[in-house]
């Protein structure tokens, strides 16, 4: 298994630029999750998942968009990037079964200038 | 609401115990975690507790929960310089479909 997968791993966009940040993962996990990562900050949920075709909001959702049309693939749309974005995004999945493990991907890079 | 609180830096020397603490807020947490984040890389599952358990062993690793202080530790014995990373506090509420993070404690090694 691959497990999470994140691409791309660093992008610089310019203020106004909008991307799609991909995340998939084969480990046929229905709950899936999107994380910002600001120093000192630790991790804040954006968006997340409980499987295809259902996502719900998280902490801070504005200026992002999510789409889940399979089990597999969570995308992440920033439309109109703003430097208050510039942050590190991680993706990331639960089994199924106890602990409830996230798995998470190697992270995006991401500067907004 | 739900806030997980940790001080962000400590300083080891190599082979003493290391201790990080997290203080939560949410009494009705199920599953208490502690993960860990290598640089340049996603977070990855060290170990947890469940919520009626005081205590965890797993090699060099103690867990310790104090409900009534809503209290987690993570004990690392003989800390060694590959334990150097950022250490997450993590609670799940109400099921497994969210989980809060704490803030990470930065955690140097000094050989």
């Amino acid at each position: 298994n691959a497990g999470v997968t994140q691409t791309p791993k660093f992008r610089i966009l310019k203020i106004g630029q909008s991307m799609t940040l991909q995340c998939a993962q084969d480990m046929n996990h229905n709950y899936m999750y999107w994380y910002r990562q600001d120093p000192g900050m630790g991790l804040k949920l954006i968006y997340y998942s409980v499987g295809a075709g259902i996502t719900d909001k998280g902490e801070v959702p504005n200026g992002y968009n999510v789409s889940r049309s399979t089990t597999e693939d969570f995308p992440l749309r920033l439309e109109l990037a703003a430097p208050s974005q510039t942050s590190v995004y991680f993706c990331a999945s639960t089994a199924d079964r106890v602990p409830y493990e996230q798995y998470f991907g190697p992270g995006t890079r991401l500067t907004v200038t | 609401g739900e806030d997980v609180e940790q001080s962000l830096f400590l300083s080891v020397r190599e082979g003493d115990s290391s201790v990080i603490n997290c203080t939560y807020t949410d009494s009705s947490s199920t599953y208490l975690y502690w993960y860990k984040q290598e640089p340049g890389a996603g977070l990855q599952l060290l170990t947890y507790i469940f919520s009626n358990m005081d205590m965890k062993q797993d090699q060099r690793l103690t867990v310790l929960l104090n409900k009534k202080d809503k209290h987690l530790s993570l004990r690392i014995a003989d800390t060694q310089t590959g334990d150097s990373a950022i250490y997450f506090c993590a609670e799940s509420i109400r099921g497994y479909q969210k989980v809060t993070f704490g803030t990470g404690t930065k955690l140097q090694v000094i050989p």
